[in-house]
């Protein structure tokens, strides 16, 4: 079975702290996709970065930055100096490679709160 | 370049009545999903097309069905609604061939049934 665990339902900072979101996943599969996506209140799913399984490289995007590890089944989302701005809620999704392109599984989400 | 579009943005519905929305997929996108998110919740997977064929059905009843036009643009209708039929429907496309296997999405149906 898929499963993608977020266990931070809200995270709250004050500006400039850096905040690491945590994604946890199940798969029996051995190729497979990992996404973050950004939702504010407006409701669009804003994309963020898409690993495939194969490639394990950490990446960063800026003040984004992203911790996949296999052997933990983990992929993190790090937020360096963080803004207002970067108020929302935060989906980690997984999609197999026999979906490709289709269903992703969805963790609960984490809500981050970025205070002035 | 246009994103996934999405109509309409906002409807109110009575338990019971049918509700249609619309999805129009990145231009070259030829594949197009449907997921529901209630409120709180991350979203739910309710069909994937792709060729104007089904390609997957979560766990959503009967009353839920959708098609894909040739021009790749989809439809999701829900039939009987019911108070838990409230939520954002989202809608997503893809093509391996444009953007490999990363997933776009609109900005959202809000409905709410009364």
């Amino acid at each position: 079975a898929q499963k993608v665990t977020q266990a931070q339902t809200e995270i709250s900072v004050v500006e400039k702290e850096d905040v690491t979101l945590d994604c946890v996943y199940e798969t029996r599969d051995t190729t497979y996709y990992l996404f973050w996506y950004k939702q504010p209140p407006s409701g669009e799913l804003v994309f963020l970065i898409r690993r495939n399984s194969f490639d394990e490289q950490n990446e960063i995007s800026g003040r984004y930055s992203w911790n996949f590890q296999k052997s933990t089944s983990s992929f993190n989302f790090t937020i360096t100096a963080s803004q207002v701005v970067d108020s929302a809620v935060y989906f980690c999704a997984l999609s197999e490679a026999r979906n490709q392109g289709g269903k992703l599984i969805f963790g609960q989400g984490t809500e981050l709160s970025v205070k002035p | 370049d246009a994103g996934v579009t999405q109509s309409p943005t906002h409807l109110i519905k009575t338990r019971g009545q049918h509700v249609t929305l619309r999805c129009s997929p990145i231009s070259g996108h030829k594949s197009v999903s449907w997921y529901q998110q209630v409120l709180g919740q991350g979203p739910q997977f309710i069909f994937q097309y792709y060729e104007k064929e089904e390609r997957g059905r979560g766990n959503f009843p009967d009353r839920f069905s959708a098609r894909q036009f040739p021009n790749y643009s989809s439809e999701l209708n829900v039939n009987a609604l019911l108070l838990g039929d409230s939520a954002l429907y989202l809608c997503a496309s893809s093509s391996p061939r444009i953007s490999g296997n990363t997933i776009y999405f609109g900005e959202g149906s809000w409905l709410t049934v009364v």
